[in-house]
């Protein structure tokens, strides 16, 4: 148990539907991430949240939509995705203070068909 | 942004220490190195870090160099439930502890 719950874990698509993916986290965090790991590729970062305000967008299409209603809720909102944004999609936590480590959950298991 | 370098793979007899090292000799005098492992299909788990000190806890050792230019991960006795990736991280402070992830090196622990 890592304390930040990621849900589905695992989710398939067609490329036309509309899903969200949800994370929570109860750790007391005040910045929220999202990731994406594409097989056989390092962890990309593509949205850090500080203090329920997006702080960084790193090019990500606007197919990938972002939500952060409150401290320990982040929303990836998903519409028309391509068949290439298949990946695990992660959800990460922490205390934007000089030295605290971030907290993982273990991801939503993507699949664009 | 301090960048790290990291073998792509290492090999461990279970039972024994796995020594995971990692080249950081860009690091600033106020950049801490952190280490995280990735086992098959989970989320990324923190397991240490450091800024100059040599570092201990209930799952491993972390020795930096005088220098700082570099470091090691220690696992003292290395189980199959270690085999991971593991990530050796300088986060970029002042875009708020940012942690962007190389490569890192895949531990196979072996019987």
């Amino acid at each position: 148990e890592t304390g930040v719950t990621q849900t589905p874990r695992h989710l398939v698509m067609g490329m036309t539907n509309k899903k969200s993916l949800k994370c929570e986290q109860h750790l007391g965090h005040n910045a929220m991430y999202w990731y994406k790991q594409s097989a056989k590729k390092p962890l990309e970062l593509m949205f850090v949240y500080s203090l329920e305000e997006r702080v960084e967008n790193n090019s990500v299409p606007s197919r990938f939509s972002p939500e952060c209603p409150n401290s320990s809720h982040l929303f990836l909102h998903l519409h028309t995705l391509q068949p290439e944004d298949s990946a695990l999609y992660l959800c990460a936590s922490g205390d934007r203070s000089y030295n605290s480590p971030l907290h993982f959950g273990n991801g939503t298991r993507l699949t664009v068909t | 942004d301090a960048k790290t370098t990291q073998p792509p793979s290492m090999d461990c007899a279970e039972g024994r220490a796995a020594n995971l090292p990692c080249n950081h000799s860009t690091i600033s005098g106020n950049e801490y190195v952190y280490w995280y492992r990735q086992i098959h299909s989970q989320g990324p788990q923190y397991i240490i870090h450091g800024l100059k000190n040599n570092e201990t806890n209930e799952m491993a050792s972390l020795i930096i160099t005088e220098d700082r230019k570099s470091s090691t991960l220690i696992l003292p006795h290395a189980t199959l439930r270690d085999t991971a990736v593991y990530y050796c991280i300088v986060p970029i402070y002042n875009q708020g502890g940012k942690l962007i992830f190389g490569q890192g090196t895949e531990l196979s622990v072996k019987p």
